[in-house]
């Protein structure tokens, strides 16, 4: 399996642009996620999809931030106007969702390094 | 409100020493999940463990053990004769019955020198 895939690996871009990245998860996962790391902050979680519904996005910073899941093997998230203090790894994660609420492990992608100038 | 707490910012070690990684949670919840994933300088997160609130026994995977206590809420990693390779960010995780949003501890970071 190739695991959770992610692009880009990394990304500058200057304060004002629109960023989107993306994920795809593992196949067969029915639940995805999206975190962000920084250090101040640690690992944050921003949204969460299950069955491509978003069922917790409570952790989404503020309007400039977007996410979507079209279908079970694609992912965005997009950050339009970006700030440099978005700047942070951004990880997808998806989980196969066949333990009850709560026991599921989630499997990481390798993450997405964005540096907002 | 969920929270764990790793109070060890970082640790250094000596190769072969043994090394505890400490992890304190908060829940109301009476069933909930524990995990612990590791983070090596290469940046991505690998799962180690998962333990269920109901299973108290601890487990011993190699080198690692992990020590799950209740009654302290406390879920404890141990690295017995620690190697190079096992520097890295270390992670511990709480997610409660109701809900797949896993919350994570701030880390601790080990190095581990030759």
């Amino acid at each position: 399996d190739a695991g959770v895939i992610q692009s880009p690996r990394h990304e500058v871009t200057e304060m004002g642009q629109e960023v989107t990245l993306r994920c795809k998860p593992i196949s067969g996962h029915n639940s995805l996620f999206w975190y962000r790391q920084t250090m101040m902050r640690g690992l944050e979680l921003l949204i969460y999809f299950n069955n491509n519904v978003p069922i917790d996005d409570s952790g989404m910073p503020e309007d400039r931030f977007s996410a979507k899941m079209p279908n079970a093997s694609f992912s965005t998230l997009k950050i339009q106007p970006s700030e440099p203090r978005d700047s942070a790894v951004y990880f997808c994660a998806s989980s196969k969702g066949e333990r009850g609420p709560g026991a599921n492990v989630l499997t990481f992608g390798a993450g997405s390094r964005l540096t907002v100038l | 409100a969920q929270k764990v707490t790793q109070a060890q910012t970082e640790i250094s070690v000596v190769e072969k020493e043994d090394v505890t990684l400490d992890c304190v949670y908060e829940t109301r919840d009476t069933t909930y999940y524990l995990f612990w994933y590791k983070q090596p300088p290469s940046g991505e997160l690998v799962f180690l463990i998962r333990r269920n609130s109901f299973d108290e026994q601890n487990e011993i995977s190699g080198r690692y053990s992990w020590n799950f206590q209740k009654s302290t809420s406390s879920f404890n990693f141990t690295i017995t004769a620690s190697q190079v390779v096992d520097s890295a960010v270390y992670f511990c995780a709480l997610s409660e019955d109701s809900t797949d949003k896993l919350i994570f501890g701030t880390g601790t970071r080990l190095q581990v020198f030759p």
